[in-house]
């Protein structure tokens, strides 16, 4: 099983700050098979990123994907009040589909 | 629009069976692979199973191998998911979700529905 570890646990910035979200996997993961939601309290989660540095339909353009093999990053450029939310990150590859275990953005 | 709306939760005892449904709409539903996803109170989320868009292909977490069973019926545009055996420990919201057509990813999820095991 391919573990996603997800730091920090808890990120503390301010709207305006530069949000950087790490996910490293256990074994080498192709960035085709990386992704990332937002999830809100008491919504569902809401794809950000596929493909590692792929937006998907309708995110804005201060977040964004990089990485490879083990090491991947999101990163929101200028934080928004609505920003603040958890992220996971998961992995496509193999089953299980693991998720890491969330990165919490607050104020 | 996509729609993914679940039911079927609710407070069962502990050894007891549910059947989760997602019901979609506003896409051909048929070719699509399908996922359920779950997440405990309070905590993150946790992959469940999915099922291929003509149900040729299935595959479970471990920690529901054996109990849970995933499957579809195309022509009502509706997933579902068998949950035996209950125990405390798959007291969650149960989400659905659509997987990307040509990539890797859930780009549409349900509201979710709550399963909460307990005597």
């Amino acid at each position: 099983e391919i573990v996603l570890t997800q730091s920090p646990g808890t990120l503390s910035l301010s709207p305006g700050e530069r949000a950087t979200l790490s996910c490293r996997a256990s074994q080498s993961v192709s960035s085709t098979y990386l992704a990332w939601y937002q999830q809100k309290s008491g919504q569902a989660p809401r794809l950000l990123i596929y493909g590692a540095s792929s937006r998907a339909t309708g995110i804005p353009d201060r977040f964004s994907g990089s990485g490879s093999g083990t090491d991947f990053t999101l990163t929101i450029s200028r934080l928004e009040p609505e920003d603040f939310a958890v992220y996971y990150c998961q992995q496509h590859a193999e089953a299980p589909k693991t998720f890491g275990q969330g990165t919490k953005v607050e104020i | 629009q996509v729609q993914l709306v679940e039911s079927g939760g609710g407070l069962v005892k502990p050894g007891g069976s549910l059947r989760l449904s997602c019901a979609a709409s506003g896409f051909t539903f048929s070719d699509y692979y399908m996922s359920w996803i779950r997440q405990a109170p309070g905590k993150g989320l946790e992959w469940v199973s999915y099922i291929s868009s003509s149900s040729t292909y299935t595959n479970y977490a471990d920690s529901v191998k054996g109990r849970f069973t995933i499957s579809r019926d195309n022509a009502r545009n509706s997933l579902y998911l068998q949950i035996n055996s209950l125990s405390a420990e798959d007291t969650a919201v149960y989400y659905c979700a659509r997987d990307l057509r040509y990539n890797y990813g859930y780009d549409y999820w349900g509201q979710g529905t709550l399963v909460t095991v307990s005597s």
